[in-house]
């Protein structure tokens, strides 16, 4: 069972553009949403997470969008850059389970042209 | 500060034979895990564990194991490869206090 599903596999944009990555979760125990950024032969790293009382959180050009009621979050990355070109991971947790386990989407391969 | 450091970086097997990947974190860590990630299914949890001595099962364990018999070091043993474990294996640690996962570069492992 899929817990978190992640959407679209993947996405090209046009520098200047917006990119949007949308996931959706099913467990309602989950109480943060992180999203991690890999680079090519790098390990995935932290790009922003969000807890679910709050609708939006925004640092820089990267915002993520959450709907509690939808069980849905989304990252919006404004002003697409070649550098931003990436896998984008979304992910959720429980805070305070033990285990800190995070599951993750299937993750989006976004490349942003000149 | 090394952060967390995967040993080795690549490796390739012939179905059958066994190896031992090597985790080392310098953060003092309690929360340390095994991933796999393949095209198109992202990062799955093979095993982790909550401190010193403890392990546990993730989402895809078999045909792996694990020890974490100190703090720092978290290894992930391959007792006889199948061509279903080439992968790019990732370690990642966590802390008390931090709110995110600190990746190795991985470990690129093919079996044939």
């Amino acid at each position: 069972q899929q817990q978190v599903k992640q959407s679209p596999q993947s996405l090209i944009v046009q520098k200047g553009g917006i990119s949007i990555i949308n996931c959706a979760y099913e467990n309602t125990a989950f109480d943060y949403f992180p999203w991690y950024q890999q680079f090519p032969g790098k390990g995935p790293a932290l790009l922003i997470a969000i807890r679910p009382d709050v609708s939006e959180k925004k640092e820089g050009r990267f915002t993520i969008s959450f709907n509690k009621s939808a069980k849905q979050f989304s990252l919006h990355i404004m002003d697409s850059q070649p550098g931003d070109s990436a896998t984008y991971f979304c992910a959720a947790s429980i805070v305070g389970a033990g285990s800190y386990q995070l599951t993750f989407g299937k993750g989006t391969k976004l490349s942003v042209i000149p | 500060n090394a952060g967390v450091t995967q040993t080795p970086k690549f490796r390739v097997l012939k179905t059958g034979q066994s190896m031992t990947l090597l985790c080392a974190q310098d953060m003092n860590h309690e929360y340390m895990y095994w991933y796999r990630q393949d095209p198109g299914m992202g990062l799955r949890l093979i095993h982790y564990s909550v401190g010193e001595g403890t392990t546990a099962k993730g989402e895809v364990p078999d045909g792996y194991n694990v020890s974490r018999l100190k703090k720092q070091n978290f290894l992930l043993g391959l007792e006889s490869a199948a061509p279903s474990q080439t992968s790019v294996y990732f370690c990642a640690s966590f802390g008390s206090g931090d709110e995110k996962l600190f990746f190795g570069s991985g470990t690129q492992l093919s079996v044939l």
